[in-house]
């Protein structure tokens, strides 16, 4: 299965925005990329998905690189209930969510 | 809806006894996976159901874990003889798979293990 690669860890201010980037360079052309968060002490959420073009919805927006080997997570404006770790996941054909260690941001008030 | 639905919410027992934990999906829901979430693994899927149906359970670490859905609306995952290395968050999660690229899954709140 393909797999992402993300940071450990980022750190945002209150207010701006946040870009979460997501390396995936063996992605294969029917992967679907999806973004989930998990709160502290919670499950994990649905952020968003997308396959090729950039997506906007109303918690975030997507931006998938050309050659899709790379996509970011961007939240426009960071909020305090914003801080989880953030899973970058490529779905393939099979029906497994493969989780990786995720990227936990900090929103500095 | 109330969302998938996990009991009991933190569960404390000692080494050999049998623990049995419970899933409720969402209404409608075909598909139930079951993930365990451990400082050192992250994140894991165990097993998951179709249609009430196993289809995949190469995540189950060993024998003592089973899992079965009985109805749509029902699963659980067992663990005899549980061990401390079982002590970790269990998550049970849902979705609907209107295509199979794009669906959704639903996570439950979880149920806090600890075996002592």
């Amino acid at each position: 299965d393909a797999k992402t690669t993300q940071p450990n860890s980022m750190e945002s201010n209150e207010e701006e925005p946040v870009h979460l980037p997501c390396n995936h360079s063996t992605i294969s052309g029917t992967d679907y990329i999806h973004w989930y968060r998990q709160l502290p002490s919670q499950g994990p959420e649905y952020v968003i998905h997308g396959l090729t073009s950039n997506v906007n919805n109303r918690m975030a927006s997507l931006a998938i690189a050309e050659d899709r080997k790379s996509s970011t997570l961007i939240l426009h404006r960071a909020t305090l209930r914003d801080a989880a770790v953030y899973y970058c996941i490529l779905r393939n054909t099979g029906n497994q969510f493969y989780f990786g260690t995720g990227t936990s941001l900090t929103v500095i008030p | 809806d109330a969302g998938v639905i996990q009991s009991p919410r933190h569960e404390v027992t000692e080494m050999g006894q049998e623990v049995t934990l419970r899933c409720k999906p969402i209404s409608g829901h075909d598909y139930l996976f079951w993930y365990r979430q451990t400082m050192m693994r992250g994140l894991e899927l165990l097993i998951y159901f179709n249609n009430n149906v196993p289809i995949d359970d190469s995540g189950m670490p060993e024998d003592r874990f089973s899992a079965k859905m009985p109805n749509a609306s029902f699963s659980t995952l067992k663990i005899q003889p549980s061990e401390p290395r079982d002590s970790a968050v269990y998550f049970c999660a849902s979705s609907l798979v209107r295509t199979r690229l794009t669906d959704t899954q639903y996570f439950g709140p979880g149920t806090r293990l600890t075996v002592l």
